[in-house]
């Protein structure tokens, strides 16, 4: 079963903007990770951050995770046509490594 | 690094055939691996962990006996989807376990279309 709900479910913005996703999961978790999949293909890790962190940032993208609200955001800045694509978090919720996916969000950056 | 590869990219097959898909770690051995499967505009929903050596345990609901998995070595996870009907055709995604980081490492996918 997925772990949680990813809104919205798509998101359409101008090349230069700003994009922001949200996650929500139900159960307590090791870490939640957030990934990327274009269109038909295979899915690109983007970034990992643990229960214990509360932000985290890789170029243009900043996570942040509210663990008391079970939730986290994705931010792109200065998005680029090349980030249209399909963005996924995922939770890991025990030792077993098992990832289990949110709905994800459907991302279009018009040039 | 940390590459895994999947084959066949795409199959298409008739309904009641069996269909086997490869999972392999390029460049490291893993001992673990995942299937998912993912239908279209939503999310991968996990399928099974495959470990190497011993039986895949299977997320409730997906039916042990009609999708097979093999974990032979550490390099390599099969899945068999047997009598394929067209309700399977999906997009299969394999991931393997790279330890110590314990990171997922995804395959391209695989997609099954059943006639």
């Amino acid at each position: 079963s997925q772990q949680g709900e990813e809104d919205p479910q798509a998101l359409s913005i101008q090349e230069g903007e700003n994009a922001t996703m949200n996650c929500s999961y139900k159960t307590s978790i090791n870490n939640l990770q957030w990934y990327r999949q274009n269109s038909g293909r295979g899915l690109v890790h983007l970034i990992l951050i643990r229960s214990n962190e509360r932000e985290k940032h890789s170029g243009r993208l900043r996570v942040t995770l509210d663990t008391s609200k079970k939730s986290s955001s994705l931010l792109i800045t200065a998005s680029r046509a090349a980030d249209t694509a399909s963005y996924f978090c995922a939770t890991e919720v025990d030792s077993s490594y098992k990832l289990i996916f949110g709905s994800g969000t459907r991302l279009l950056v018009r040039p | 690094g940390a590459v895994v590869s999947q084959h066949p990219s795409w199959v298409i097959c008739k309904s009641g055939t069996s269909v086997k898909i490869e999972c392999r770690s390029l460049d490291f051995q893993a001992t673990t691996m995942f299937w998912y499967r993912q239908f279209p505009k939503q999310s991968l929903m996990l399928m099974a962990t495959s470990n190497e050596g011993s039986k895949a345990t299977y997320e409730q609901g997906v039916e042990k006996d009609k999708f097979l998995i093999n974990h032979a070595s550490l390099t390599l996870s099969t899945l068999t989807v047997t009598s394929a009907h067209p309700e399977d055709s999906s997009f299969y995604i394999c991931s393997a376990l790279l330890a110590p980081r314990n990171e997922q490492f995804f395959g391209p996918g695989t997609r099954l279309t059943v006639l």
